[in-house]
């Protein structure tokens, strides 16, 4: 497709169950970021893979949550036992590189409510 | 710990007339920032950057300033139109560093512009 392509668009969860967050990001591009935001709160970085380096993985804000990036080019972001403060959009972004000037493109987002 | 602060959280302004939002940020490590524009339902769109090598960025209608002093830049739109209507985030990164695609943003500002 012409952008990066999230689904689902909205997920509603509950408590304790698990969830998979799926982004396809724009074809030939090598850099893929997660971002999550939160109701009133800017963009938050989760992680980052570019190529087949190790993907950067520091902001991910606890060990239920973890990604993986298949072919270099769809990614998958779990959550394992999902709490009420895992609400949030999560949005999905790639770029043609990681060099300086390279636009970050963003995907509309999916939109995860846990209940 | 909130690096990038976008201490305004929402902007009024009459159409044809100047809107400045601004943007400040305490790691000095930051030396490439962006400016995104974010409409509901949608994911952020990229709209101008500026590297810190640099005080002044022009697109169109838009420009950026940096102040590296005072750790500050602004977005200057001009003229406003209603189609700017939209959350504006500021976000910063190293370019320099191995994560040039972890940006940082601010919470946002909500610019509202009036016909």
């Amino acid at each position: 497709g012409a952008g990066v392509s999230q689904s689902p668009s909205n997920k509603v969860t509950e408590k304790g169950k698990d969830v998979e967050l799926r982004c396809d990001p724009i074809s030939g591009h090598t850099a893929l970021y997660w971002y999550r935001q939160s109701l009133g709160q800017g963009l938050e970085f989760l992680i980052y893979f570019q190529g087949n380096s190790a993907p950067d993985k520091s902001g991910l804000p606890s060990d239920r949550f973890s990604a993986e990036r298949t072919g270099g080019s769809v990614s998958t972001l779990t959550i394992q036992r999902t709490q009420q403060e895992d609400s949030a959009v999560y949005l999905c972004a790639s770029s043609f590189d990681r060099g300086l000037g390279n636009t970050i493109y963003f995907g509309e987002g999916s939109w995860l409510t846990v209940v | 710990d909130q690096q990038v602060k976008q201490n305004s959280p929402s902007l009024s302004v009459q159409e044809g007339r100047i809107s400045i939002l601004n943007c400040d940020y305490t790691n000095s490590m930051f030396d490439y920032f962006l400016w995104y524009k974010k409409y509901p339902a949608e994911g952020p769109t990229f709209l101008i950057s500026i590297s810190s090598i640099k005080d002044k960025n022009e697109d169109g209608r838009f420009t950026v300033f940096l102040n590296k002093s005072a750790k500050h830049l602004s977005l200057h739109i001009v003229p406003s139109q209603p189609g700017d209507s939209a959350v504006y985030f500021c976000a910063a990164t190293n370019a320099g560093g191995t994560s040039y695609g972890k940006l940082t943003f601010g919470q946002g500002t909500i610019l509202t512009v009036h016909p």
